[in-house]
């Protein structure tokens, strides 16, 4: 069963805008990712946050993490009509040997209106 | 950069073939994944890989097996494929804990 569970299932917004986008999951976790996927190709890695951080940055990009409520969320800011993508969250569970197996969520479809 | 490379982008097979998806990467990763994405349901993974002959079944392995010779090279095997795998199939290979996709494989089973 999918762990990361995402909010909203789409997002429609006007270029220039923020989108934030947030992800929920349920046993704890070694890091949690953030990957995007144009329409019918491949997922590209964003970005990653460990556990111990609360806050990172990249570009356009800003990722938190709580870890008391087991939740994330990614802001994109002045998203622009190329941000138009599905975005998806993926944990790595803490503990044991997991061969860098991800848990994904079922995604955030996010269109950006020129 | 890494290149991760699928057989083929779209594929159409008839209930009951046997059905090869192969998936190749360059940068000598020791982890290979493969999943299925339908919508709704978003990535499942069927197999993964972390090892040359080493495999472990992922959520929902059922009606597939996998073949890993060579470190590079990751294939998925539907031995009688049904209409219930039609899908986009996603493969993946991993160095410290990123994940890195190939293009995928839309494939319509009728």
């Amino acid at each position: 069963s999918q762990q990361g569970e995402e909010d909203p299932q789409a997002l429609s917004i006007q270029e220039g805008e923020n989108a934030t986008m947030n992800c929920s999951y349920k046993t704890s976790i070694n890091n949690l990712q953030w990957y995007r996927q144009n329409s019918g190709r491949g997922l590209v890695h964003l970005i990653l946050i460990r556990s111990n951080e609360r806050e990172k940055h990249s570009g356009r990009l800003r990722v938190t993490l709580d870890t008391s409520k087991k939740s994330s969320s990614l802001l994109i800011t002045a998203s622009r009509a190329a941000d138009t993508a599905s975005y998806f969250c993926a944990t790595l569970n803490a503990g044991g040997t997991s061969y860098g197996k991800l848990t994904f969520g079922q995604g955030t479809i996010l269109t950006v209106h020129p | 950069d890494v290149k991760v490379t699928q057989s083929s982008r779209y594929l159409v097979k008839r209930t009951g073939e046997k059905v090869f998806l192969e998936c190749v990467q360059d940068m000598d990763h020791e982890n290979m994944f493969w999943y299925r994405q339908d919508p709704g349901l978003g990535l499942r993974l069927i197999y993964f890989s972390y090892d040359v002959k080493m495999k472990e079944k992922g959520d929902i392995p059922e009606g597939y097996s996998v073949s890993r010779e060579k470190k590079e090279r990751f294939s998925l095997i539907l031995e009688s494929a049904s209409t219930n795998q039609t899908s986009m199939y996603l493969c993946a290979s991993t160095e410290r804990q990123t994940q890195y996709f190939g293009p995928g494989t839309r494939l319509l089973v009728l």
